[in-house]
């Protein structure tokens, strides 16, 4: 059984441009939520999508946003990026609901921002 | 806010020595929660979970206890291996259980 797949592994971004993140859940999850992970903050909660919708979110800026697909595979976009931006990425999936079961992590995206 | 911490940033051990690394959490209404293991380059990875109407439970090399009263949770790894080197995190559900909470994580260093 597949686990959870992000792409890409790497990237590299310019202060002030954006990016999109992806993230394909394990078969037959529905639920998909985004971590940041930095040194100083640990995991933090970004958001997250369950058949389609946005059903929590955390405290970040409105340039964190994401979005789900039909087949539970989710996104994430960062507009404008700043040099705080740089993080891991982590993508987690849940077969139901967020606080019954715990996640499956992804391997995560590391972002640099310079 | 919720917050969870841990009592320790580092902690080594030799191999085969039993290791307890410790976490407190501050909301008492946290129902379930759980440890990761984070190897370096990879994803935390779900190591064992309690529930709040549980005080202890068990997995192999690996025992979870909960006391509710000081809100304090710890995870004991068995016959620790080299393996077993990794930053570990705790993690809660806090008050509406809609997302988990992590602690900033143990990093286990087994000395061979």
């Amino acid at each position: 059984k597949a686990g959870v797949t992000q792409t890409p592994r790497y990237l590299i971004k310019t202060r002030g441009q954006q990016v999109t993140l992806s993230c394909s859940p394990i078969s037959g999850h529905r639920s998909v939520s985004w971590y940041q992970q930095t040194p100083g903050q640990g995991l933090q909660f970004l958001f997250e999508y369950f058949s389609e919708t946005q059903r929590n979110k955390g405290n970040f800026p409105g340039r964190f946003s994401g979005r789900q697909f039909s087949n539970s595979r989710s996104e994430m976009n960062v507009s404008t990026l700043e040099l705080g931006d740089s993080a891991l990425y982590l993508c987690a999936s849940s077969l139901i609901s967020t606080g019954n079961y715990g996640y499956t992590f992804g391997s995560g995206t590391r972002l640099t921002v310079v | 806010g919720e917050s969870v911490g841990l009592h320790l940033p580092t902690l080594s051990v030799q191999e085969g020595d039993n290791s307890i690394i410790n976490c407190a959490y501050s909301n008492s209404a946290s129902d379930y929660f759980i440890w990761y293991k984070q190897e370096s380059g990879k994803g935390p990875q779900f190591i064992i979970d309690i529930r709040s109407n549980m005080d202890k439970r068990q997995g192999q090399r690996v025992t979870v206890l909960l006391n509710k009263t000081v809100k304090h949770l710890s995870l004991q790894i068995a016959a620790t291996q080299p393996g077993d080197s990794a930053v570990y995190f705790c993690a809660e559900t806090g008050l509406t259980g809609n997302q988990f909470y992590f602690g900033t994580g143990t990093s286990l260093t087994v000395i061979p």
